[in-house]
Order: structure tokens, then C-alpha cells, then sequence
């Protein structure tokens, strides 16, 4: 079955833009978390949703937010694009809070 | 706090030789452990998982793991390394904490790991 789908794959914005990156789970997965990957700070949690309910948040300014539609495809925004922001967010899904969750290709994101 | 501690930034090994890379945790309670790999460029897939049972766990690529208790560690190995192994590996936990059924991953900081032909 297809696995965890990231659009787009690469993107490039400028400061004080903003973005949205968009996930689509495994079929079947109704739990999709949101990480952020920089070299100097390695994999940070950003969200996770299950059920369109945010059930835990990392430690991220309000300039992140995110949803979850009904049917499990998420979704994340970025406003006032900052040069720090630059990274790879990744999604990930699993069936459900607590179990082994499977990763998309990433969205690359490059600020300027 | 840190919860998941990997050491070893860089290892280097030779085709052929074995492989073990190092784990650690610091939580109170039993935590759901897991190993991902990251090659260039790409997401993260994954290698193995813990979630009780058998504290030693066969995972895909022919890479095991070992759940020890005592050492809140669960190490990562391989008998015979391949060249294409060579990718950074990541150790991660979730934090059953009070029966919460959250399903935040806490990552270690990886391993890259280089192969020599």
C-alpha cells in the first residue's frame, strides 16, 4: 500500500512569506505527527493530531500551526517566514497515538 | 532532560565487520523504542521496534536490537556490514507517561555511520 505522502517536495520561500505543506497518512491511519529536522537542532516535534483533535504540541512559536481533516490528511502553516525556519519537515503516520509511525519523504523548505 | 542519548556521532567500519550502535534512555517506566534510518536527502524508515516481549528484536536489513532494562539501553547491530548500510541512525522513544496514549517521538541525535569498501 502507498506510504506517507508529502507535497511539495522542495520549496523555497522569503522572509515574512508564509507556507503550507500538506500530508497524506497511510490509508487506514488516523494519527499524523509533524517533525522539523535542522542540522544544528536534529528532529523536534512540532504537532500531532489524531481524530482532527491536536493532542500535543513541541515547544514551537504560534507562527506553526496545523490541522487534520476528516480524512486524516494534515496539514501545516507556516506565517512570517523567519531564515531559521529553513529545514526538513517531516510527517509521520500511524494507526494510532503510541504505535510505530512511518515517515514521508519530507518537504524540504529554504527560506531566503 | 534528554531522554535518548546516542554517543557515538560518527562510526566507521569496514565492509564485512559487525556493527553495534549504542542506545540509551533515561525515563522511569518501560518506553516504546524504535530505530530509524536516513539516507541523503530522504525521510526516515524504520529499522525495528520495542514495545514489549522479546528483548531482542529482528528488525528488516538484517539489523537487530536489544532491549536491556538495567542499562536503559537498546543497541542496534548488524553481524556483516554492507556498503549501502552507510546512512545516519536515528534511536527514538515514546513515553507511555501516566497511561497517556500520546504518541510524540523523543529522537537521539543519530549516528552517522561510514562504510570503507
Amino acid at each position: 500500500k502507498a506510504g506517507v505522502t508529502q507535497t511539495p517536495r522542495y520549496l523555497i520561500k522569503t522572509r515574512g512569506q508564509q507556507v503550507t505543506l500538506s500530508c497524506s497518512p497511510i490509508s487506514g491511519h488516523r494519527s499524523v505527527s509533524w517533525y522539523q529536522q535542522t542540522p544544528g537542532q536534529g528532529l523536534q516535534f512540532l504537532f500531532e493530531y489524531f481524530s482532527e483533535t491536536q493532542r500535543n504540541k513541541g515547544n514551537f512559536p504560534g507562527r506553526f500551526s496545523g490541522r487534520q481533516f476528516s480524512n486524516s490528511r494534515s496539514e501545516m502553516n507556516v506565517s512570517t517566514l523567519e531564515l531559521g525556519d529553513s529545514a526538513l519537515y517531516l510527517c509521520a503516520s500511524s494507526l494510532a497515538p503510541s504505535t510505530e509511525a512511518f515517515f514521508g519523504q519530507g518537504t524540504r523548505l529554504t527560506v531566503v | 532532560a534528554q531522554s535518548v542519548t546516542q554517543p557515538d556521532i560518527h562510526i566507521t567500519v569496514s565492509e564485512g565487520a559487525s556493527l553495534e550502535l549504542r542506545c540509551n534512555y533515561s525515563y522511569g517506566a518501560t518506553p516504546y523504542l524504535f530505530w530509524y534510518v536516513q539516507s541523503p536527502g530522504q525521510g526516515l524508515q524504520l529499522l525495528l521496534k520495542y514495545f514489549s516481549g522479546d528483548t531482542l528484536v529482528q528488525g528488516i536489513k538484517g539489523f537487530e536490537a536489544e532491549f536491556k532494562r538495567s542499562q536503559s539501553s537498546y543497541n542496534l547491530r548488524k553481524p556483516s556490514v554492507h556498503w549501502s548500510d552507510a546512512a545516519e541512525y536515528f534511536c527514538a522513544v515514546i513515553r507511555a507517561d501516566r497511561g497517556s496514549t500520546l504518541g510524540r517521538l523523543y529522537f537521539g541525535r543519530g549516528t552517522q555511520l561510514t562504510v570503507w569498501p
